[in-house]
């Protein structure tokens, strides 16, 4: 499987401020998935994109596949979107997903 | 469409019991796999079951076991427990086609004492 590494490990907002996420992999990859972990444990689905740019509200995420990296955009960041973001990517089957250590982020009010 | 539930929420067991999760899929969703989180190692996948049969499984010791039925709900087993055991056990299933995008559940607390 692949390797998985994010940045930064931590990050500390002001609420309103924007910020980039980063996810390297250490190959190509044709799923690859962004999550936010709430408080109490569950990881929330944000995006399934295994290349391309995809928009959701106030987050956005962009794959570059050929150059083996994704970032997730949050802008006009609020309280609510503080927690661990993780990024996964294949581990060698379809239900095997290898994930990076996350980025924790905090806001700020 | 209802997401994937996974029961207990929480859980406290001795050193050296044994434990039984249980995973309900997504409604259509054939594929489920475990993973199990803990603050050192992070989130590492357990195995992925697809019409009942284990296709793929990670790097844990054989106490760890798991099946699946054929309403595609599955359960993992931990027997003699340890203290490393504690973790929080996240379920998630998804299509048997693509996109293979996987949808977790609340996940299970276990705590060994």
């Amino acid at each position: 499987g692949i390797q998985v590494e994010q940045s930064p490990p931590d990050l500390i907002l002001q609420e309103g401020a924007n910020s980039t996420l980063r996810c390297n992999f250490s190959d190509s990859v044709n799923n690859l998935q962004w999550f936010h972990q709430n408080p109490w444990g569950q990881l929330i689905n944000l995006f399934y994109i295994p290349s391309g740019t995809k928009q959701n509200g106030r987050l956005s995420a962009t794959t570059v596949a050929t150059e083996r990296y994704s970032l997730l955009y949050i802008s006009s960041s609020q309280t609510t979107d503080s927690g661990v973001y993780f990024c996964a990517g294949p581990g060698g089957s379809q239900g095997n997903l290898i994930f990076g250590k996350g980025t924790k982020l905090s806001v700020k009010p | 469409k209802a997401g994937v539930t996974q029961t207990p929420r929480y859980l406290i067991k001795t050193r050296g019991q044994q434990v039984t999760l249980s995973c309900s899929p997504i409604s259509g969703h054939r594929s489920v796999s475990w993973y199990q989180q803990t603050p050192g190692q992070g989130l590492q996948f357990l195995f992925e079951y697809f019409s009942e049969t284990q296709r793929n499984k990670g790097n844990f010791p054989g106490r760890f076991s798991g099946r699946q039925f054929s309403n595609s709900r599955s359960e993992m087993n931990v027997s003699t427990l340890e203290l490393g055991d504690s973790a929080l056990y996240l379920c998630a299933s998804s299509r048997s086609s693509q996109p293979y995008e996987q949808y977790f559940g609340p996940g299970t607390r276990l705590t060994v004492t």
